[in-house]
């Protein structure tokens, strides 16, 4: 069955470079959630979309920014990197209004250098 | 607003002992709960779910039981395994009236270490 893929798998940069991640959902799931997850720490929201439009809004530094698009892929661009922002970084995917659990990608490891 | 509570880790038993992982939580309505696992190196995945009072999720051979009474959600297996060591996360999401989407609100996870 087909599962939620993200890429890269992993990404080193640079002090006050920009990254990109991508995540494409399950076919057919129209909600997309991003959460950080530090080192030893609990998975944090940082923002979903549900129909391509912003939803839910966490715990997001102003200088990230994300959107989905028509094909429901969603992307988080990060710019002017921290140390503090090395972190794993999670997409998941759900149906419409299916509160039932979400399917996770295996994320993306971001070290920030 | 939500939250989770759940006992901090690490958990080290033996092989075949019985696991208890407490959960406790905070929730206006009747949010859905889970149980996540990872696994050294990967991503969350869904152990099980109970979405109403009273439901019990079960999977791989563990169970935990939605008790609104109490607000819990304890994670429990009668006999554990080497492969079972990972990092155990409650979590809830919260159910709008009339449906409706929701963030997952995560525990801070519960290692447990299954030793030979």
């Amino acid at each position: 069955a087909a599962g939620v893929i993200q890429s890269p798998r992993h990404l080193i940069k640079e002090k006050r470079e920009t990254a990109t991640l991508k995540c494409y959902p399950i076919p057919r799931h129209d909600t997309v959630y991003w959460y950080q997850q530090g080192p030893g720490q609990d998975p944090q929201f940082l923002i979903s979309f549900y129909e391509k439009m912003q939803s839910d809004k966490g715990s997001i530094p102003d200088r990230f920014s994300a959107q989905q698009f028509s094909d429901y892929h969603s992307e988080l661009n990060m710019s002017s990197l921290e140390l503090g922002d090395s972190a794993l970084y999670f997409c998941a995917s759900s149906p419409n209004r299916d509160s039932y659990g979400y399917t996770f990608g295996s994320g993306t490891r971001l070290t920030v250098v | 607003g939500n939250s989770v509570t759940q006992m901090e880790g690490p958990v080290t038993l033996s092989e075949e002992a019985f696991l208890t992982i407490n959960c406790t939580y905070t929730a206006t309505g009747y949010p859905s709960l889970f149980w996540y696992v990872q696994y050294p190196g990967e991503g969350l995945q869904l152990l099980l779910k109970a979405t109403k009072a009273d439901d019990k999720g079960s999977n791989k051979g563990f169970e935990a039981t939605y008790r609104k009474e109490t607000t819990s959600f304890h994670l429990e297996k009668g006999s554990v395994q080497v492969s079972d060591s990972a990092v155990y996360f409650c979590a809830l999401s919260g159910n709008l009236l009339g449906g409706g989407y929701q963030k997952v609100t995560f525990g801070i996870g519960t290692k447990l270490q299954v030793i030979p």
